[in-house]
């Protein structure tokens, strides 16, 4: 079945640093690929999405590239924010399936200090 | 911008009883799903909901669970008779089509005593 990976946290970082949170993953199908957040205490918002080989997703100063040679849809960002501090999930979706359920990683907590 | 909306945002029920989540998925949508999250753990798949029948269920939505969309805008989740480890963030989420993303509401907590 289809899995999401992604790199253990807690990832605890100065404010200005550079952020990247590895996230690989397995499927049977050609996936779309997201990257959710989840603020203390609210529920998942859609950060960024691909949907095809080498898009590339960016919203709020974070990006991701789909990377089908390597299974790979890593999150970065040049400079975080104390705002940024939330749980961050990679996940995916088969496309040519009715159902299109996504499957997500088990999450990365970042804490971003001042 | 239109959003997923869920009643109650916390529900607190005796082991045994019934509780049904509610969630108005965004008016155009047509395929939702609800999904679990135990505290501190992933998120997880239970059941996804296309032109008025499951599609997909998890071995997690056993036959004490059930869906249904009665009247065209809401969709509930209902759990018969609930067990201690139902206690978890219930999330429904809806989409328009298949390569959309899914739109998530803002959960209900549920607490099973």
């Amino acid at each position: 079945g289809d899995s999401v990976t992604q790199m253990e946290g807690p990832v605890t970082l100065s404010e200005e640093a550079f952020l990247t949170i590895n996230c690989t993953y397995t499927a049977t199908g050609y996936p779309s690929l997201f990257w959710y957040v989840q603020y203390p205490g609210e529920g998942l918002q859609l950060l960024l999405k691909a949907t095809k080989a080498d898009d590339k997703g960016s919203n709020k100063g974070f990006e991701a590239t789909y990377r089908k040679e390597t299974t790979s849809f890593h999150l970065e960002k040049g400079s975080v924010q104390v705002s940024d501090s939330a749980v961050y999930f990679c996940a995916l979706s088969e496309k040519d399936t009715n159902a299109g359920k996504s499957t997500f990683g088990d999450g990365t907590t970042l804490t971003v200090k001042p | 911008e239109p959003e997923v909306t869920q009643t109650p945002s916390h529900q607190v029920t005796q082991m045994g009883q019934e509780v049904i989540l509610r969630c108005v998925p965004i008016s155009n949508h047509l395929y939702f799903y609800w999904y679990r999250q135990i505290l501190g753990q992933k998120v997880e798949f239970l059941v996804s909901f296309y032109n008025n029948e499951i599609s997909e269920k998890s071995e997690i939505f056993d036959d004490q669970f059930s869906v249904e969309r009665p009247d065209g805008s809401n969709f509930t989740l209902k759990i018969r008779s609930t067990k201690l480890e139902d206690s978890a963030m219930y999330f429904c989420a809806s989409k328009r089509e298949g390569l959309q993303p899914q739109h998530f509401g803002d959960g209900t907590r549920l607490s099973i005593l």
